[in-house]
């Protein structure tokens, strides 16, 4: 079974809204990261928040980090047309592999 | 922009036919990936390789096989192509560096066998 599962599986909101998604993982980890994918392209890298570390932040993006509730949140603030995509999280344990959850897909409408 | 390419970004083929997807990177990353992924689905991990002449079979067994001969290059080939192996095949690498994790990917290849 996956490692991660984001909730929820969809979301919709308005353009200049803030959107928010949940990640929750099974295992211990030694990060996690956030991806972007464009429907029908490849994935894009957006942020990696380590064990150690509780909240990043890059530009518009804010990621927390609860390991005690294996669980992780996405936050885009200001949200615009072009963020529409699905968004990923993914773990690594141990070997360096990437485990991907499900994947929330996140549409802002203009 | 990743400077990670694959071809072709789509295909249709019959049953029965043997199918190569090229990935290759130019950034000189040692770990190379390949994701199956069906639409609006997870990513499955089903090859990854650590270096040339290493592969290993991922999280999701598949029929394909990989190989890498060179550091940039690592192809898939599926010998006798199916209708099940329909999907959305993805390639990805990664530093060797300790303690660097990113991915990056490129923009897929969608097969379709009928």
């Amino acid at each position: 079974s996956q490692q991660g599962e984001e909730d929820p599986q969809a979301l919709s909101i308005q353009e200049g809204e803030n959107a928010t998604m949940n990640c929750s993982y099974k295992t211990s980890i030694n990060n996690l990261q956030w991806y972007r994918q464009n429907s029908g392209r490849g994935l894009v890298h957006l942020i990696l928040i380590r064990s150690n570390e509780r909240e990043k932040h890059s530009g518009r993006l804010r990621v927390t980090l609860d390991t005690s509730k294996k669980s992780s949140s996405l936050l885009i603030t200001a949200s615009r047309a072009a963020d529409t995509a699905s968004y990923f999280c993914a773990t690594v344990f141990g070997n360096e592999k990437l485990t991907f959850g499900t994947g929330t897909r996140l549409t802002i409408i203009p | 922009e990743a400077d990670i390419y694959q071809t072709p970004r789509y295909l249709v083929i019959g049953t029965g036919k043997k199918i190569t997807l090229e990935c290759s990177q130019t950034m000189g990353h040692d770990k190379m990936y390949w994701y199956q992924q069906d639409p609006g689905m997870e990513l499955h991990l089903i090859h990854y390789s650590y270096g040339v002449n290493s592969t290993e079979k991922g999280d999701l067994s598949s029929e394909s096989t990989v190989s890498r001969i060179r550091t940039e290059h690592f192809p898939l080939t599926l010998e006798s192509a199916r209708p099940s192996h329909t999907s959305q095949y993805l390639c990805a690498s990664s530093s060797d560096r300790p303690s660097t994790d990113t991915q990056y990917f490129g923009p897929g290849t969608r097969l379709t066998v009928l």
